[in-house]
């Protein structure tokens, strides 16, 4: 069976720009999370999404954004770029959301703000 | 604000030796614990969680202490073998939060030297 697969694996952006991420979790799971982890830093709650509705969000601005699908895909958002958005980001799932030790890790977007 | 603290940065042992990973955390809420391990390029897998209602938990050569009282866990692993050297991340599930919402320690990253 397919892990969490996350697009695309490497990307490059200007200052300002947009960026779409996407996540497909594992068959059956219908939660998805989304963490920012910065070069030396542990993982950082963004936002999950369960049955298409967000459950949860972490201390980030407005600039990003999240949504589900009805087929539990997801997608981040991050608009107006800045130099300090460069991380890897990271989708998880789970079946629902309160799967402490069934949280699967894809591996991850590697976003580079130039 | 810190919640879950891993202060040690990095830790090299010898293979067949015990490796003892450690985090703090400052929110006496949290009742839930879990350790993740990753390795370059990959995201995080699960490696072991601890409930707040246990003091120890146990798989194989991996085991997980907890001390309430002082706010404390730590990951062993014996014997060390050169294939668990990775950046290893303790994490708790963010309080009146779902498991989704992991606060995650900076990591430490352990070297089993041959």
């Amino acid at each position: 069976d397919a892990g969490v697969t996350q697009s695309p694996t490497h990307l490059i952006k200007t200052r300002g720009q947009q960026v779409t991420l996407r996540c497909s979790p594992i068959s059956g799971h219908k939660s998805v999370s989304w963490y920012q982890q910065v070069l030396g830093q542990g993982p950082q709650f963004i936002f999950q999404y369960y049955e298409k509705e967000e459950r949860g969000r972490g201390n980030f601005p407005d600039r990003f954004s999240a949504r589900q699908f009805p087929n539990y895909s997801s997608e981040l958002n991050v608009n107006a770029l800045l130099l300090g958005d460069s991380a890897l980001y990271l989708c998880a799932s789970s079946f629902n959301p309160s799967g402490g030790n069934t949280i699967y890790f894809g591996e991850g977007s590697w976003l580079t703000v130039v | 604000d810190q919640q879950v603290k891993q202060n040690s940065p990095s830790l090299s042992v010898q293979e067949g030796r015990i490796s003892i990973l450690n985090c703090d955390y400052t929110n006496s809420m949290f009742d839930y614990f879990l350790w993740y391990k990753k390795y370059p390029a990959e995201g995080p897998t699960f490696l072991i969680s601890i409930s707040s209602i246990k003091d120890k938990n146990e798989d194989g050569r991996f085991t997980v202490f907890l001390n309430k009282s002082a706010k404390h866990l730590s990951l062993h692993i014996v014997p060390s073998q050169p294939g668990d050297s990775a950046v290893y991340f303790c994490a708790a599930p963010h309080y009146g939060g779902s498991q989704g919402n992991l606060i995650f320690g900076k990591g430490t990253k352990l070297s089993v030297k041959p």
